[in-house]
């Protein structure tokens, strides 16, 4: 399994609060990604890093922030939570091999907001 | 732009009888294409990729599928489902040449009867 890993799993938070998640990857790939996944949507990209301070806005940005300041670390932050952002959310990492890029998953975070 | 269409969100198969998952696919340019399988509470894991070498890609657990640019087609099969083969299964296409934005179908989950 590639070395991703994302912190926490789980989260309980109140809608109007600050949440930060973490992915941590080991793989040293240039490439990371957040996206959410939810019932009839399948996965959608929210943000994605090409380089460390190069980040860029994916399909469902609204809401969302991103900071990647290492290699190995890709944070998510939701400023404000709002009960529509209750989804689970996955990072995933790549790296040009050969001639394309191959996305790795981590395990997941489940998000409720309340 | 492109997409990737899963027809049946739900499918069931018995145990033994072949698997057959559709993916459609829309681009404007030769795509990638990817199925990615995810277990219940799992990240999601590559089963198969297409990258303009062979039309028929074999992947992991014995799922294969065939690329038919005349069809826009990339449809997962199996010949005979096995009960470990329950999960829900997502088709994602990307552009040629790009590290980014992977596009997901909906998804669509396999359940094997006994």
């Amino acid at each position: 399994d590639a070395g991703i890993t994302q912190s926490p799993r789980h989260k309980v938070t109140e809608t109007g609060t600050p949440v930060t998640l973490r992915c941590h990857q080991t793989e040293n790939h240039r490439y990371m990604y957040w996206y959410r996944q939810d019932p009839g949507h399948g996965l959608r990209l929210i943000h994605y890093s090409y380089g460390v301070k190069d980040t860029d806005k994916g399909e469902v940005s609204d809401g969302y922030s991103v900071s990647r300041s290492k290699t190995e670390d890709f944070l998510l932050t939701l400023e404000s939570a709002t009960s529509s952002q209750t989804s689970v959310y996955f990072c995933a990492i790549s790296d040009k091999t050969g001639r394309f890029y191959e996305q790795y998953f981590g395990p997941g975070t489940r998000l409720t907001v309340t | 732009a492109q997409s990737v269409t899963q027809l049946g969100s739900h499918v069931s198969v018995s145990e033994g009888a072949l698997v057959l998952l559709r993916c459609n696919y829309s681009s404007s340019v030769p795509p990638y294409l990817f199925w990615y399988v995810q277990y219940p509470n799992q990240g999601l894991q590559l089963l198969l990729k297409y990258t303009s070498a062979a039309t028929l890609v074999k992947g992991i657990n014995g799922f294969e599928a065939e690329f038919k640019k005349s069809e826009t087609s990339f449809h997962l099969t199996k010949p005979s489902a096995h009960m470990s083969d329950a999960a829900e299964y997502f088709c994602a296409v990307t552009l040629t040449g790009t590290a980014s934005k992977l596009t997901f179908g909906t998804g669509t989950r396999l359940q094997v009867t006994l």
